[in-house]
Order: C-alpha cells, then structure tokens, then sequence
C-alpha cells in the first residue's frame, strides 16, 4: 500500500493551459513537499507545505490536512515546465517520495 | 544548489566489485541522505546520517553502508555490487530552517 499516490502518472498540456497535479496521502504528517525532476535529471525543491497555500511564480501549492490531499498548480503552462513533479511526505527525519507526474507542455 | 557535490557522476563496474559513492557538501548542515531512482519507483532512501558518526538505514539499505567522518562528506558504499544495484544514486542535504531538501547531481551507476 503506497502511502503517497499522484495523479496523474503521465500528463500533455498545450503552452498556456492551467496544470493540476493532485496528491493524497494516508498518514499523519507535518509538512508535505513538492519538487521538480527535469529531463537532465536534476531535483529542485518547489515547496514545503504544513497548512494553506503558497505560491511562487506561476505555481502554486495547496494542502488540506483533514482530507490528506494537496494539488500543484501551474499556471500560463510553457514548455520549460516539462517535468516530473515529486509529492514527498515529511516523515520525522526523513521523506516518502510519491512516484512522481511526469507533465509534458507542447508549444 | 547548497554546494553538493557528487563522485562518481557516472561508474560502470561488475558484479562482486566493490564501489564507493562520495557526497560533499560545503555548508556544514547536519542532515545527509542516500537515495536510489528507479524506474517506477519514487525516490527511496537508503540511508541517512544526522551527524557526524550519526547514521540509520533507510527502506532499502541491504548491500549497502554508509560512512561519515566529517560534516561534509557522506560516502556510500556497495560492499559487493550486483546488477540489482545498478541504478541513480542521489545525496541531498536538508536545510534545518526551511526544511528544505538540496540534492546532488546523481550518480548513474551500471553493475555489469
């Protein structure tokens, strides 16, 4: 049983599209990260959320702890946003990955 | 980017070899992670350290140790590697204040 799941696994947007990447997991936690994976291989962290809402940019990134659920948003999508986006758990001193969304946006 | 460093950033070996992975990092924070990227598997930690001498084992540590003599350097070690083995090895450090995760390059390691 994963204890974080994504969804989509795979998903193609035109450039300008508004993106929605979900999470949901099923355990407790304190703070709830997202990060990007570029094609060259790269991880970069986007965000560490405990409650609400942040934004940077054009993303942005919700949490709900009563529903174990968070979504990434990307507006005004481009193609340099062509990435797999990672959904990690903090767990005491360590994070659960989920298994990532893997976005691509067409010109 | 933290100043993380990883060595090799790509090894071919063989089976049964012995195979080091160094993890330097030039910001003396205190937390070091191993993790291994494979294909439909998320991120996986294989091990971690939270100081200096201080180490755990993450959810897929078997055939692999881990040492830390000083703050900057996490060294990964496969004792004999197998093909199993052959994967992206990434080191990340995690920034106290923010909680944040920096990660290294990766390391692609091939086990003929």
């Amino acid at each position: 049983k994963n204890e974080v799941e994504q969804s989509p696994q795979n998903l193609t947007a035109q450039e300008g599209e508004f993106i929605t990447i979900n999470c949901s997991y099923s355990v407790g936690i304190s703070a709830l990260h997202w990060l990007q994976q570029h094609p060259g291989g790269g991880i970069v962290s986007l965000f560490m959320l405990s409650s609400g809402k942040k934004k940077h940019g054009r993303l942005i990134a919700t949490i709900n702890i009563q529903e174990k659920h968070s979504s990434l948003h990307i507006t005004a999508s481009h193609p340099r946003d062509s990435a797999v986006y990672i959904c990690a758990l903090r767990d005491t001193d360590k994070l659960i990955f989920g298994t990532g969304t893997r976005l691509q946006v067409f010109p | 980017d933290a100043g993380i460093t990883q060595s090799p950033r790509h090894k071919v070996t063989e089976t049964g070899t012995p195979v080091t992975l160094r993890c330097h990092q030039t910001e003396n924070h205190r937390y070091m992670y191993w993790y291994r990227q494979d294909p439909g598997h998320g991120l996986r930690l294989i091990h971690y350290s939270y100081g200096v001498k201080d180490t755990d084992k993450g959810e897929v540590s078997d055939g692999y140790s881990v040492s830390r003599s000083k703050t900057e350097d996490f060294l990964l070690t496969l004792e004999s590697a197998t093909s199993s083995q052959t994967s992206v090895y990434f080191c990340a450090i995690r920034e106290d204040v923010l909680d944040t995760q920096y990660f290294g390059p990766g390391t692609r390691l091939t086990v003929l």
